[in-house]
């Protein structure tokens, strides 16, 4: 079975600081897909960034980066220069096989909170 | 380019009663997933539909349905509702045909359902 374990329930930072949101899965699948989502309080779930099992360079996009260390089953979101409308719910998922359904497994999220 | 709409937005019903979620995706796209948030259980996997097709089920009882039209638009249907199925509903389209490791998930806004 698959398994994402967010450590951190909620998590401040300044503005224009760089933040790490941290994000560990466990999966016996060889290849899977991992995924942050942003879901500000409206609920709408917002793609941010993906990063495939096999892929060698970390996966940036704009201010986001993830650090993905394969070895230690993490794939920590990194948030560049950190704006107040980053404030928001952070959730890690991952694809794969769990069971008999191919889908997105999620963790429990990270509450952002951007002070000026 | 329309994003996922998901209606209703709101809705209250009562325990025993049913009730219908509608979902449209992003125009061109042929899967549609259900996912189920709650702050006890978070986000969870219902089901996925590609071309009219239930194609993965998570792990909830038969309470719980689902299809998918020509026209790609999707519905679930909850059945014998309970307090427990209070809950953010989301939709999830994305335009790969493969697997859900495999292209990003585009999500709608949600119907928020309380039942009483």
């Amino acid at each position: 079975a698959q398994k994402i374990t967010q450590t951190q329930p909620g998590m401040f930072v300044q503005e224009k600081e760089a933040v790490t949101l941290d994000c560990t899965y466990d999966t016996s699948d060889p290849s899977y897909g991992l995924f942050w989502y942003k879901q500000p309080s409206s609920g709408e779930m917002i793609f941010l960034i993906y990063q495939g099992s096999y892929d060698q360079q970390n996966a940036t996009e704009g201010r986001y980066s993830l650090n993905f260390q394969k070895a230690r089953k993490s794939a920590n979101l990194v948030i560049s220069a950190s704006q107040l409308g980053d404030s928001a719910m952070y959730f890690c998922a991952m694809s794969g096989f769990s069971g008999s359904a191919r889908q997105l497994t999620f963790g429990s999220g990270t509450q952002l909170t951007v002070l000026p | 380019k329309a994003g996922v709409t998901q209606t209703p937005r709101y809705l209250i019903k009562t325990r025993g009663q049913q009730v219908t979620l509608s979902c449209s995706p992003i125009s061109g796209h042929r899967s549609v997933s259900w996912y189920q948030q709650t702050p006890g259980q978070g986000l969870q996997f219902l089901f996925e539909y590609f071309s009219e097709t239930q194609r993965n089920k998570g792990n909830f009882p038969g309470r719980f349905s689902g299809r998918q039209f020509s026209n790609s638009r999707s519905e679930m249907n909850v059945s014998t509702l309970e307090l427990g199925d209070s809950a953010l509903y989301l939709c999830a389209s994305r335009s790969s045909g493969q697997g859900a490791g495999t292209g990003e998930l585009f999500f709608g806004e949600g119907s928020r359902l309380t039942v009483l």
